[in-house]
């Protein structure tokens, strides 16, 4: 199992505009998944993608997988305040494994 | 509503005191996970079982124990527990298989003085 590792560490931007995580991971993967964590709650579910996809929508996320280099993107389009969070990427192979997370602030 | 239940949601308890936190899912999962989260850390796995009766151990299972008698409960057990354990505790489950994502509770602020 691998753990997969979320850049930049933390990202503060302003409502509106348009956030981008990016994860990275060092082994051959069957899917890829994406979390958020509201302040001291449990992670929800976001989107998964599979090891054959390079790109997929749900609403207003966008999430891109290039295993070729081992990375992914989870990108936000026209942010809210209520988007502020902690995002994890989490690799899944035989198991899966949480990074330390990207901590997003939308300021209103 | 489905979902995963964790008791107690805070604690504050002394070396040694041996504790049980429970997890209960009411999805018919067949697999269950307990994490830790420290700062700066992320998540740590401790345990998952696959299904009754089968538990394995994640990253970081010394000083815990987990039961899984029953397909809906898996408790994480501190037989003697100790301050470096003191953390955010989560409990998560899925339906088997890869691409399933994982449920999560909301979490168990243990502090062990």
């Amino acid at each position: 199992s691998q753990q997969g590792e979320e850049d930049p560490q933390a990202l503060s931007i302003q409502e509106g505009e348009n956030a981008t995580m990016n994860c990275s991971y060092k082994t051959s993967i069957n899917n890829l998944q994406w979390y958020r964590q509201n302040s001291g709650r449990g992670l929800v579910h976001l989107i998964l993608i599979r090891s054959n996809e390079r790109e997929k929508h749900s609403g207003r996320l966008r999430v891109t997988l290039d295993t070729s280099k081992k990375s992914s993107s989870l990108l936000i389009t026209a942010s809210r305040a209520a988007d502020t969070a902690s995002y994890f990427c989490a690799p899944r192979d035989n198991d899966m494994r949480f990074g330390a997370g990207t901590r997003l602030t939308v300021k209103p | 509503e489905a979902q995963v239940t964790q008791n107690p949601r805070y604690l504050i308890t002394v070396t040694g005191k041996k504790l049980t936190v429970t997890c209960s899912q009411n999805m018919n999962h067949e697999y269950m996970s307990w994490y830790r989260q420290d700062p700066g850390l992320g998540l740590r796995q401790i345990y998952y079982s696959m299904n009754v009766e089968v538990t394995d151990k994640g990253d970081v299972p010394e000083g815990y124990k987990v039961s899984r008698k029953e397909k809906r409960n898996f408790p994480l057990i501190l037989e003697s527990p100790s301050p470096n354990q003191t953390s955010l505790y989560f409990c998560a489950s899925s339906l088997e298989g890869r691409d399933q994502p994982q449920h999560f509770g909301d979490g168990t602020r243990l502090s062990i003085l």
